[in-house]
């Protein structure tokens, strides 16, 4: 089946800009997610880039898609301490009928 | 508006065991899900329903059963609970299974089988 990867841990310093990485195996990947979750609670949708997009912007964050290398990433600029949580890579392609979720990225923001 | 309710937050059964974990939303969503995440591992989908009526399997629907009871509530039932069933289950809710419509996530049910 397809196949979505993500680094587990990753800790950066408040202030710091943190990049959380994923790499996916659908090459039919039409739209790409990335979730927050925080401790205890459900995910959040935090932002999507659909394929014909190499970039998209939201305030503090940044999405990076290498359709040729099949690689997506998430920028945040400024992480605060309330930026700690997971984050999950989803993609959901050609005719899927669901999201295949990466194991998530638990980012620790130390003061 | 409270969104994805789920119902009970913690459960702790014995392997044969059944229960049904509820769950339901006020948005007026078509589409739902029920998801379970294990640790070190992505959510996986067990069951979804397009809309009101309709139930499809998912990536892992073994040894579950769902309803649609109408178009708020979507329940999830363990007929004979096993300890690989151990896990924190999400249930989620969309306006329709498009890719461009977000899915709104409930608080969770940490269920553990004995």
């Amino acid at each position: 089946g397809e196949d979505v990867e993500q680094s587990l841990f990753l800790s950066v310093r408040e202030g710091d800009s943190s990049v959380i990485n994923c790499t996916y195996t659908d090459s039919s990947s039409t739209y790409l997610y990335w979730y927050k979750q925080e401790p205890g609670a459900g995910l959040q949708l935090l932002t999507y880039i659909f394929s014909n997009m190499d970039m998209k912007q939201d305030q503090r964050l940044t999405v990076l898609l290498n359709k040729k290398d099949k690689h997506l990433s998430l920028r945040i600029a400024d992480t605060q301490t309330g930026d700690s949580a997971i984050y999950f890579c989803a993609e959901r392609g050609g005719s899927a009928r669901q999201l295949t979720f990466g194991s998530g990225t638990q980012l620790t923001v130390l003061p | 508006n409270a969104g994805v309710t789920q119902t009970p937050k913690f459960q702790v059964l014995k392997t044969g065991q059944s229960m049904t974990l509820q769950c339901a939303q006020d948005m007026n969503h078509n589409s739902m899900y029920w998801y379970r995440q294990d640790p070190g591992m992505g959510l996986r989908l067990i069951y979804y329903s397009a809309s009101e009526g309709t139930t499809d399997k998912g990536e892992v629907p073994n040894g579950y059963n769902v309803s649609r009871l109408n178009k708020r509530e979507f329940s999830l039932r363990l007929e004979s609970a096993a300890p690989s069933q151990t896990s924190v289950y999400f249930c989620a809710s969309s306006e329709s299974l498009a890719r461009e419509d977000e899915q709104f996530f409930g608080p969770g049910t940490r269920l553990t089988v004995l």
